[in-house]
């Protein structure tokens, strides 16, 4: 199965952009990328996902290499509440399963 | 509001004793899992279901069983809980099992088993 890579924490200023990066080298080309994010122990929040295009919502924007071997969240202006663990997640499905493979997460502080 | 509602969300057992955590959705959903969340292993999956009376193992499914006989239910049944079973849980369903099909989460039961 795919796995992702992602720093273990990062910081960023409220109102700055917040630039959270992922590895998944081993990623296949039907899977999708996911990005949750965890607020202390509440169940994870889902933020955005994608397959090859750059993909943007409300909340964030996702941008993924072309060779989709690593993808970059970014929230365009922190803030205080977007403090959180960020999972970047490859997410493998096929017609007898659909499981989200969940690496370790960025924990994001965003500071005043 | 649409919502995976999950039950208790603490407990404390002993070794042994045989324990349910509920798991609801209202979403109308075929696809629900259980999922397990402890510190330095991020979240791993337990079981999964892709519809009703279709169950089938995650990567860590030792220790557990679950049951899937009506859409909005899926509870996990711990027969024989054990310490190493301590740990956050969660619950979690999509609308299909889908690349497209955002997995809600439930908010959690932390269990403690003495």
């Amino acid at each position: 199965d795919a796995k992702t890579t992602q720093p273990p924490s990062m910081d960023c200023a409220e109102g700055r952009a917040a630039n959270l990066p992922c590895n998944h080298s081993t990623i296949s080309g039907n899977e999708y990328v996911y990005w949750y994010r965890q607020i202390h122990s509440q169940g994870p929040q889902y933020i955005i996902h994608g397959l090859k295009n750059n993909e943007t919502n409300e909340m964030a924007s996702l941008i993924i290499t072309e060779d989709r071997k690593s993808s970059t969240l970014i929230l365009p202006h922190a803030t205080l509440r977007d403090t959180a663990v960020y999972y970047c997640i490859v997410r493998v499905v096929s017609y007898n399963t659909d499981k989200l493979i969940f690496g370790t997460g960025t924990r994001l502080q965003v500071f005043p | 509001e649409a919502q995976v509602t999950q039950n208790p969300r603490y407990l404390i057992t002993v070794t042994g004793k045989k324990l349910t955590v509920t798991c609801s959705q209202n979403m109308n959903h075929e696809y629900m899992s259980w999922y397990r969340q402890d510190p330095g292993l991020g979240l791993r999956q337990i079981y999964y279901s892709m519809n009703v009376e279709v169950t089938d193992k995650g990567d860590v499914p030792e220790g557990y069983k679950v049951s899937r006989k009506e859409k909005r239910n899926f509870p996990l049944i711990l027969e024989s809980p054990s310490p190493n079973q301590t740990s956050l849980y969660f619950c979690a369903s999509s609308l299909t099992p889908s690349g497209v099909e955002t997995q809600y989460f439930g908010p959690g039961t932390r269990l403690l088993v003495l």
